[in-house]
C-alpha cells in the first residue's frame, strides 16, 4: 500500500513561512518519479481547494491563483519527497493540507493521499 | 477559472435507497483529443483524507464498490449511490481537471 506522510505544519503569525514537506514510503514507491504529486488544502468548515502540482521530474509546475508567487512546490525524487515552500501567509490560508500522488494515465486524478498537515496562520 | 457547482447542498437519504448527486461545469469539460471528461468524484469523511472513486467521468477506482457509479457529458455530470450503506455518510466532490486551476465543487453532503 502506499503511503503519503505530511509534515511541517504549525501555527504561524500572518506574513510568516512554513515548508511543508511530503514523503512516500520507500518500498512502495519505488517508481515515485513516475507519478504526478498535487497539494490540495481544506479550510475550515470549508471545501477542497487544489494548491499546486508538480509533474515527474520538477520541470513543470502549477499553482492555484490565490498561492502563486507565494508558494513554491518542488520535488526531490532521490529521497521521494515533495516540498511545499509557503510564504507571506495569510489568515485565509489555515486548514488541512494534504499531499495526493496521481494516477499515472490520468495525472490530475488523486487516487492516493497522506492523512494531512494543519497549517494555523493567527495572530 | 472553470467553476464546478454541485446540488443539492445536503441529501437525506433511507438505507438501501439511491442517492443522486449532480455536478454542472461552467465549461464543458469533454476532451475531443480523447473523448473523455475529465471529471472526477471524491468521497471525504471527517478526519480521513478524500477518496477517489470516479475518473473520466465514469471509471470506477478500483477497490470502489460497484454502487458507486458515475455518468454525464459535456457540463452536467452525475454520481449515482445505489443501494446506500450507512459507511456512505460522507461529502461527495466533482472536480475538473480539464483546465487549470483544477476546481473542486462545494460538495454534497449526504446523510441517513
Amino acid at each position: 500500500e502506499v503511503q503519503l506522510v505530511e509534515s511541517g505544519g504549525g501555527l504561524v503569525q500572518p506574513g510568516g513561512s512554513l515548508r511543508l514537506s511530503c514523503e512516500a514510503s520507500e518500498s512502495i514507491f519505488s517508481d515515485f518519479s513516475n507519478y504526478w504529486i498535487h497539494w490540495v488544502r481544506q479550510g475550515p468548515g470549508k471545501g477542497l481547494q487544489w494548491v499546486a502540482r508538480i509533474d515527474v521530474d520538477g520541470s513543470v509546475t502549477d499553482y492555484a491563483d490565490s498561492v502563486k508567487g507565494r508558494f513554491t512546490i518542488s520535488r526531490d525524487n532521490a529521497k521521494n519527497t515533495v516540498h511545499l515552500e509557503m510564504h507571506s501567509l495569510r489568515v485565509e490560508d489555515t486548514g488541512v493540507y494534504y499531499c495526493a500522488r496521481a494516477r499515472r494515465s490520468c495525472t490530475s486524478c488523486l487516487n492516493y493521499w497522506g492523512q494531512g498537515t494543519l497549517v494555523t496562520v493567527s495572530t | 477559472d472553470i467553476v464546478m457547482t454541485q446540488s443539492p447542498d445536503f441529501l437525506g437519504v433511507s438505507l438501501g435507497e439511491r442517492a443522486t448527486l449532480n455536478c454542472k461545469s461552467s465549461h464543458n469539460i469533454l476532451n475531443n483529443s480523447n473523448n473523455k471528461n475529465w471529471l472526477a468524484w471524491y468521497q471525504k469523511k471527517p478526519g480521513q483524507p478524500p477518496k477517489l472513486l470516479i475518473y473520466w467521468a465514469s471509471t470506477r477506482q478500483s477497490g470502489v464498490p460497484d454502487r458507486f457509479s458515475g455518468s454525464g457529458s459535456g457540463t452536467d455530470f452525475t454520481l449515482t449511490i445505489d443501494s446506500l450503506q450507512a459507511e456512505d455518510v460522507a461529502v461527495y466532490y466533482c472536480q475538473q481537471y480539464y483546465k487549470s486551476p483544477l476546481t473542486f465543487g462545494g460538495g454534497t453532503e449526504v446523510e441517513i
